[in-house]
């Protein structure tokens, strides 16, 4: 699998979209990006994956560059209970791999 | 429906002690995976397992033994605790098919500590 590389730490004020960037020079071409997050000490929590196209659901926005060597996750109105570490890892959507996450990113939202 | 369930929560081991983390899942899920996480770290995968019967090794699993006999359970083991086994342990499982969207679903956690 291809490595991420994410900023280990990120603010955003409250009500602003956070845009949370991740590196991924070396991904193939059939690899998906995935995003989770994880709040305080929970478990992570899966938001949204994509393989070229820019992806939307009630969570969050994904976008892709067209090259795919980096992806961007938005959060259009982040809210204090957006506060968490976020990751972003690359994997084949079906092969039975290993899954390996980074450190993420540490996002604080400020009131 | 209840996901992933880790059993137990919370355990304090000495040094030496053996013990046997449960992880359960009820979604039909072929994968299953173990990580732990350390204050401040990311999640480093321990093991992981693609179908009964089956397991492997990931970025750290020295000192850990797994065993998938059921599909539905996936077991993690210490034969001798240690105090660098101190951490938080996480259990998670996804689905295999080509149509699914392969996400992996966590389970709450399991706080180890080793004195």
């Amino acid at each position: 699998d291809a490595k991420t590389t994410q900023p280990p730490s990120m603010d955003c004020a409250e009500g602003r979209a956070a845009n949370l960037p991740c590196n991924h020079s070396t991904i193939s071409g059939n690899e998906y990006v995935y995003w989770y997050r994880q709040i305080h000490s929970q478990g992570p929590q899966y938001i949204i994956h994509g393989l070229k196209n820019n992806e939307t659901n009630e969570m969050a926005s994904l976008i892709i560059t067209e090259d795919r060597k980096s992806s961007t996750l938005i959060l259009p109105h982040a809210t204090l209970r957006d506060t968490a570490v976020y990751y972003c890892i690359v994997r084949l959507r079906n092969r039975d791999d290993k899954i390996i996450f980074g450190k993420g990113t540490r996002l604080h939202i400020l009131p | 429906n209840a996901g992933v369930t880790q059993t137990p929560k919370f355990r304090v081991l000495k040094t030496g002690q053996s013990m046997t983390l449960l992880c359960a899942q009820d979604m039909n899920h072929e994968y299953m995976y173990w990580y732990r996480q350390d204050p401040g770290m990311g999640l480093r995968l321990i093991h992981y397992s693609v179908g009964e019967g089956t397991t492997a090794k990931g970025e750290v699993p020295d000192g850990y033994n797994v065993s998938r006999l059921k599909k539905q359970n996936f077991l993690l083991g210490l034969e001798s605790a240690a105090p660098s086994q101190t951490s938080v342990y996480f259990c998670a499982s996804s689905y295999a098919g080509i149509t699914g969207a392969n996400v992996l679903t966590f389970g709450a956690g399991s706080r180890l500590t080793v004195l």
